[in-house]
């Protein structure tokens, strides 16, 4: 069972707001990865981290910051939202060992 | 770039098995994994396989390695009517950690 939360799950705000999107993990994991994937399915890298103050970019271009100050939070920010940010935010996180990889619910945003 | 590829569905009977395919073109692929997706969820683990394998089978479900043709198939024995979904196929290796995704086989199936 995989202990990977996502908050909210849904969310609408209106152009312009800034919003955050929460990530926790309680398994200890040091890899972690934001995603956004399309209304057609497909999954895109925007964001990873390998541990605490570690943050990459991912393969697709995106607004959006984050941060990773403790092990089990990696939270993703859009400072001011637009409506082609619409989309579902999937977050994951990884064994030490490169085995497993474990998703939370999702965050469906919609933004007006 | 590390890239995968996967039709994009499949339709099949109830009881029939599925086979759902899958090619990458990362030569150092460590791990490949497969996993379902239901309406409005987060992904789901099924299962995945180190790259030294060439068959894993975990109850209705087997997976098939061919490293040298870098194809990756999933196999659901007696397919049923639950199992309908978008299946992801993703690769990664010990080099970047990252995850790539292919872009999802729905699979209907169909009493």
């Amino acid at each position: 069972e995989a202990d990977i939360y996502q908050t909210p799950r849904y969310l609408v705000i209106g152009t312009g707001k800034k919003i955050t999107l929460e990530c926790s993990q309680t398994m200890g994991h040091d890899k972690m990865y934001w995603y956004q994937q399309d209304p057609g399915m497909e999954l895109h890298l925007i964001h990873y981290s390998y541990g605490v103050n570690s943050t990459e970019k991912g393969d697709l271009s995106s607004e959006s910051t984050v941060s990773r100050i403790r092990t089990e939070h990696f939270p993703l920010t859009l400072e001011s939202a637009r409506p082609s940010h619409t989309s579902q935010y999937l977050c994951a996180s990884r064994t030490r060992l490169n085995t497993e990889a474990f998703f939370g619910q999702g965050t469906r945003l919609t933004v007006v | 770039g590390e890239d995968v590829e996967q039709s994009l569905f499949l339709s099949v009977r109830e009881g029939d098995s599925s086979v759902i395919n899958c090619t990458y073109t990362d030569s150092s692929s460590t791990y490949l994994y497969w996993y379902k997706q239901e309406p409005g969820a987060g992904l789901q683990l099924l299962t995945y396989i180190f790259s030294n394998m060439d068959m894993k089978q975990d109850q209705r479900l087997t997976v098939l390695l061919n490293k040298k043709d870098k194809h990756l198939s999933l196999r659901i024995a007696d397919t049923q009517t639950g199992d309908s979904a978008i299946y992801f196929c993703a690769e990664s290796n010990n080099q970047g950690g990252k995850l790539i995704f292919g872009q999802g086989t729905e699979l209907s199936v169909k009493p």
